[in-house]
């Protein structure tokens, strides 16, 4: 079955840190541009970050810039986001999605929750 | 608020035809391709439209897309309940380097 899944959500303290994955299977990884966009609770979608496909190239949006590093292992076909210095607006559904925003993300996981709260 | 303005509600009959509109600006709409994503109500996002108005495959004839200057616009056809979701346009925005998002509209099928 084609797929991404996310995994690493949780619960955090604000401060805390977590690292999400995000995992392809039977989805062609390595040539793509990947992305993480975010979706709190009962808000539209945010992008968060994207990695070129041989991770040479990083964009991040402006609220996580400085706290949030993606990263990629083609050899693993994984996706990564360290999120450090988390705060409470940083609660959201993170999902990782497959493209560009010219060709379009075609493959999206099914999210992974990111709770920070004390 | 995003920089990308979509109108938060749009309603329209089965059968009936509907547009949402995404408006954006010159570092935006106006010089990158648009996409445009489906999100059922507690599941992940979907592609609809990519490269302003081409449909992947698997995506019936009814769903439409359309640029014009700093503007695109997402167009049902044939109104399903099944339609009823929220629409979200994206692209890229050259002065912030950063992806954006419209703000997403909720399609009720009266």
């Amino acid at each position: 079955e084609e797929q991404l899944v996310e995994s690493g959500g949780g619960l955090v303290q604000p401060g805390g840190s977590l690292r999400l994955s995000c995992a392809a299977s039977g989805v062609t990884f390595s040539p793509y541009w990947v992305n993480w966009v975010r979706q709190a609770p009962g808000k539209g979608l945010v992008w968060v970050s994207r990695i070129s496909s041989d991770g040479s190239s990083r964009n991040y949006a402006d609220s996580v810039k400085g706290r949030f590093t993606i990263s990629r292992d083609n050899a693993k076909n994984t996706l990564y986001l360290q999120m450090n210095s988390l705060r409470a607006e940083d609660t959201a559904v993170y999902y990782c999605a497959r493209g560009s925003f010219a060709g379009g993300f075609d493959y999206w996981g099914q999210g992974t929750l990111v709770t920070v709260s004390s | 608020q995003s920089v990308l303005t979509q109108p938060p509600s749009v309603s329209a009959a089965p059968g009936e035809r509907v547009t949402i509109s995404c408006s954006g600006s010159t570092s935006n709409i106006g010089n990158n391709l648009v996409s445009w994503y489906q999100q059922l109500p507690g599941t992940a996002p979907k592609l609809l439209i990519y490269e302003n108005n081409k449909r992947p495959s698997g995506i019936p004839d009814r769903f439409s897309g359309s640029k014009s200057g700093t503007s695109a616009t997402l167009g049902i056809t044939g109104l399903q309940t099944g339609d009823e979701a929220d629409y979200y346009c994206a692209t890229w925005d050259s002065s912030l380097t950063a992806g954006i998002f419209g703000g997403g509209t909720k399609l009720t099928v009266l």
